[in-house]
């Protein structure tokens, strides 16, 4: 079974370009989690999907980020207009049912975000 | 607010055993996570623990003691490929919110011949 797909694995862009980054989650998991880690800080959770829907934003950033999950299976994430703070690695996890005690979240292996 | 903290580095040898800490402050609770991450690729699950004591899965522990906001993972027979980053994760879950994890700084464990 495949695990979490993100691409792309690396991007370089200029500041206030934009970019969008696509998860696809393992086939079946209806949640989705977006987080991010930038240079020297701890992985910060940014959104998280129940199937389409957003079932949690508190963490995005500002309204430079918008993340969509129309059909409820892959997922972009899309910044516009790119600043220089962006730059970090962009986490997706999905899990099977977030309301269980258990519920492992499983990674993908992100998509390194540079803007220069 | 939400914190938690754990070691920054951590240097051991290979066949030994070591343990890595980690204290949380946050203001719910539902279970704390260890992921181990190799470096460019994704965190991987190693543990998981929701009450308080040991939790055992082969050459790696977890232990919870939920009153004094304290994890710890065991690493025992090290091997070299256990030169990783370990990342301690708290799920905060407010049951309006959902499932999302909090988590360290990670602690990189390097290991030694």
């Amino acid at each position: 079974e495949a695990g979490v797909t993100q691409f792309p694995s690396h991007s370089v862009i200029e500041k206030g370009q934009t970019v969008t980054l696509r998860c696809d989650p393992i086939s079946g998991h209806d949640n989705l989690y977006w987080y991010r880690r930038v240079m020297g800080k701890e992985i910060k959770f940014l959104l998280h999907f129940v199937k389409e829907s957003k079932q949690d934003e508190s963490g995005m950033p500002n309204n430079r980020f918008l993340a969509e999950r129309t059909g409820g299976t892959y997922s972009t994430l899309k910044v516009q207009p790119a600043e220089l703070e962006d730059s970090g690695v962009y986490f997706c996890a999905s899990s099977q049912d977030w309301r269980l005690s258990y519920d492992e979240q499983f990674f993908g292996p992100g998509t390194r975000l540079t803007v220069l | 607010g939400q914190n938690i903290d754990q070691p920054t580095e951590m240097t051991a040898t290979e066949g030994a055993i070591v343990q890595i800490n980690c204290t949380y402050q946050t203001s719910g609770f539902n279970g704390l996570f260890w992921y181990q991450q190799h470096a460019g690729e994704a965190p991987t699950f190693l543990s998981y623990n929701v009450l308080d004591g040991l939790e055992e899965k082969g050459r790696f522990s977890s232990f919870l003691s939920r009153s004094k906001g304290y994890s710890y993972l065991l690493l025992k027979e090290l091997q070299m490929k256990d030169s990783a980053s370990y990342l301690c994760a708290v799920r905060d879950q407010d049951y309006n919110q959902g499932g999302k994890l909090i988590f360290g700084q990670g602690t990189e464990l390097s290991v030694k011949p």
